[in-house]
């Protein structure tokens, strides 16, 4: 079964704008971590940001923020003030359990920021 | 540290041709993952390590692949009888015991059996 879910596959922002990338996932678990990724277009996947179920604050670095909202299981991904070089795949990620398990993906979605 | 080694960056392979990837983790970095990713999909994990123990292989990974990390250093996957099914991108990543700790990734072997 799918755990994780990005249920767009194309999104276009306005360079400076924001833009919310889309996650949701499925967990029997209590303890798990999001991730997301970015992938441009050289192939290497660069790790943006991580959020623990336990977090009560939503996570943030720089100008990436998720908004998590645990009761809905959406782990979304906001960007702000976008610039060019952000064009790229975003993959959701999943990891379960307090053991150091695998990580499973989502589809990606293809982010492309416009002049 | 200069991060995740992959090598080669491309192969070329013939049908039934075996193929070696191999992969140099961060030295301090405990656990090494391998993913495939085909074109327009996330990442689909394979196997990973825990210093030298194998510790899960998924369902994808069929009787013709193998993978090895000798001494918990650098790790070596195999395909066995290519197939065309096989082409794909190699991802490698590796992590330190760290649970919010994301992956490390290499740049990837991209597979391609004609």
């Amino acid at each position: 079964a799918q755990k994780i879910t990005q249920t767009q596959p194309g999104m276009f922002v306005q360079e400076k704008e924001a833009v919310t990338l889309d996650c949701t996932y499925d967990t029997s678990d209590q303890s798990y971590g999001l991730f997301w990724y970015k992938q441009p277009s050289s192939g290497e996947m660069i790790f943006l940001i991580y959020q623990g179920s336990y977090d009560e604050q939503n996570a943030t670095e720089g100008r990436y923020s998720l908004n998590f909202q645990k009761a809905r299981k959406s782990a979304n991904l906001v960007i702000s003030a976008s610039q060019l070089g952000d064009s790229a795949m975003y993959f959701c990620a999943m990891r379960e359990g307090l053991v150091n398990n695998d990580m499973r993906f989502g589809a990606g979605t293809r982010l492309t920021v416009k002049p | 540290d200069t991060g995740v080694s992959q090598d080669p960056r491309h192969k070329i392979t013939k049908r039934g041709q075996n193929v070696t990837f191999r992969c140099d983790p961060i030295s301090e970095h405990n656990r090494l993952y391998w993913y495939r990713q085909t074109l327009g999909q996330g990442p689909e994990f394979l196997t990973y390590f825990q210093n030298e123990a194998q510790l899960e292989k998924s369902r994808l990974l069929s009787d013709r692949f193998s993978a090895e990390r000798p001494k918990g250093s650098f790790s070596t996957l195999e395909i066995q009888r290519t197939e065309q099914g096989d082409s794909a991108m190699y991802l490698c990543a590796s992590t330190p015991g760290v649970w919010n700790y994301g992956y490390t990734f290499g740049s990837g072997t991209r597979l391609t059996v004609v």
